[in-house]
């Protein structure tokens, strides 16, 4: 399998700034890598693709001006969520897929709390 | 549009007992199915991974079913542990495409 860090685990931010979160594939390298969203006693959401070196794929209904994705490196993806507002507060959670049948390693999560 | 049923309210099962968790979908023509946990908390963690052309599949003691007849897979947990509390994601998803879309997942709770 993978291993996958994030970071910052948690962070709080005012509402209208825009926060980073990076996701790290330590052992393996990832020319994809996801990023869900999961609200309190939900289900994991699938917020967007992202693909090394190019734009990322966003899912129906998830701005992809208000979720920055880079891809930047084989190792590296960030999710930035820009002028956040109380209702972006959530987990947000980044996989890496490996080959074949395409199991998902993911990283600790991200919790963001937006006051 | 495609659907994935998972029992929405927690499994409470005794230490020892086997527990069985249920996937359904509809509208879909998965390739395989796979099975995560997820703590609270956490990111999901994944389990299993079971092909279309494999009924059955085991690892220690976990057990996955897969009938794209009835369109479900079960999960079973036997000798059940506290440690084995935790909710229980499946995911079926197409060949060669490597996007999940994740069940609503079942929160089982083992008691001592």
């Amino acid at each position: 399998g993978a291993v996958v860090s994030q970071h910052p685990s948690w962070v709080i931010c005012k509402s209208g700034t825009s926060v980073k979160i990076e996701c790290r594939s330590l052992d393996f390298q990832a020319t994809t890598m996801f990023w869900y969203r999961q609200f309190p006693k939900q289900s994991l959401m699938l917020m967007a693709t992202s693909n090394e070196g190019s734009k990322a794929t966003y899912e129906q209904g998830v701005e992809k001006d208000k979720f920055l994705i880079n891809h930047a490196s084989l190792t590296l993806s960030t999710l930035t969520v820009t002028s956040a507002h109380p209702e972006d507060s959530s987990f947000y959670i980044c996989s890496v897929p490996t080959h074949g049948p395409y199991e998902q390693y993911f990283g600790p999560g991200t919790r963001l709390t937006v006051t | 549009s495609q659907k994935i049923e998972q029992n929405s309210e927690a499994l409470n099962i005794q230490e020892g007992k086997t527990a069985t968790l249920t996937c359904n979908y509809t509208n879909y023509s998965p390739a395989y199915l796979q099975w995560y946990r997820q703590d609270p908390g956490r990111g999901p963690v994944f389990l299993l991974l079971i092909r279309e052309n494999e009924k059955e599949k085991r690892k220690e003691r976990l057990k996955v079913t897969f009938d794209t007849t009835l369109k479900q897979s079960l999960f079973h947990i036997t000798a059940s542990q506290p440690a084995d509390s935790a909710t229980y994601l499946c995911a079926p998803s197409a060949a060669g495409y490597n996007k999940l879309i994740f069940g609503a997942g079942t929160r089982l709770a083992v008691h001592p």
